[in-house]
């Protein structure tokens, strides 16, 4: 079975701090896809960055960048310089692979909350 | 483009009643996958239909049931509703599974009282 664990259920800091939130999976594919999403208030969730399993370039995009070590199974994404507009609950996700080979559902994490403050 | 919506926004129902939610994916996106989102449970997969057929299942009993159409909205039903069926349950589109990334709706929030 798939599991993704997000060991930091909540995380404070001030604005202008970096931050990192970490993300563990299992899985027993060896095609595999990694996901991270932001919450708002608001509800929806907000596609971040997706990440396969051959792929374990690290990704930076503007304060944001992402750390895959297969190696620990982790995939985890530090956001340099918070800003107010940061806070949110992340999340990371695993996809299930079919036997067809197509990525299907995702396997959440509990969420890492991200509160930053002035 | 537009993004994937989802109707309605908000539903207050009583236990034992039954709900359709609804969702139209992205223009071309021709996968719809339904998830529940509670304080308790977290994030969870409750279905995946692609091409008007279920791909995958998750482990909901069968009072929540859903099915695609031929423009690829979707909707999922939810019979005999209980207290614990009060949840953001939102929906996902994905052009066609495979490496691409699904992209979620605003949900719907449904209180069962």
């Amino acid at each position: 079975a798939q599991k993704v664990t997000q060991a930091q259920t909540e995380i404070s800091v001030v604005e202008k701090e970096d931050v990192t939130l970490d993300c563990v999976y299992e899985t027993r594919d060896t095609t595999y896809y990694l996901f991270w999403y932001k919450q708002p208030p608001s509800g929806e969730l907000v596609f971040l960055i997706r990440r396969n399993s051959f792929d374990e370039q690290n990704e930076i995009s503007g304060r944001y960048s992402w750390n895959f070590q297969k190696s620990t199974s982790s995939f985890n994404f530090t956001i340099t310089a918070s800003q107010v507009v940061d806070s949110a609950v992340y999340f990371c996700a695993l996809s299930e692979t079919l036997n067809t080979g197509t990525a299907s559902k995702l396997t959440f994490g509990t969420g890492t909350r991200l509160q930053v403050t002035l | 483009k537009a993004g994937v919506t989802q109707t309605p926004r908000y539903l207050i129902k009583t236990r034992g009643q039954q709900v359709t939610l609804s969702c139209s994916p992205i223009s071309g996106h021709r996968s719809v996958s339904w998830y529940q989102q509670t304080p308790g449970q977290g994030l969870q997969f409750l279905f995946e239909y692609f091409s008007e057929t279920q791909r995958n299942k998750g482990n909901f009993p069968g009072r929540f049931s859903g099915r695609q159409f031929s423009n690829s909205r979707s909707e999922m039903n939810v019979s005999t509703l209980e207290l614990g069926d009060s949840a953001l349950y939102l929906c996902a589109s994905r052009h066609a599974g495979g490496r691409d990334e699904p992209y979620f709706g605003p949900g719907t929030r449904l209180t069962v009282t």
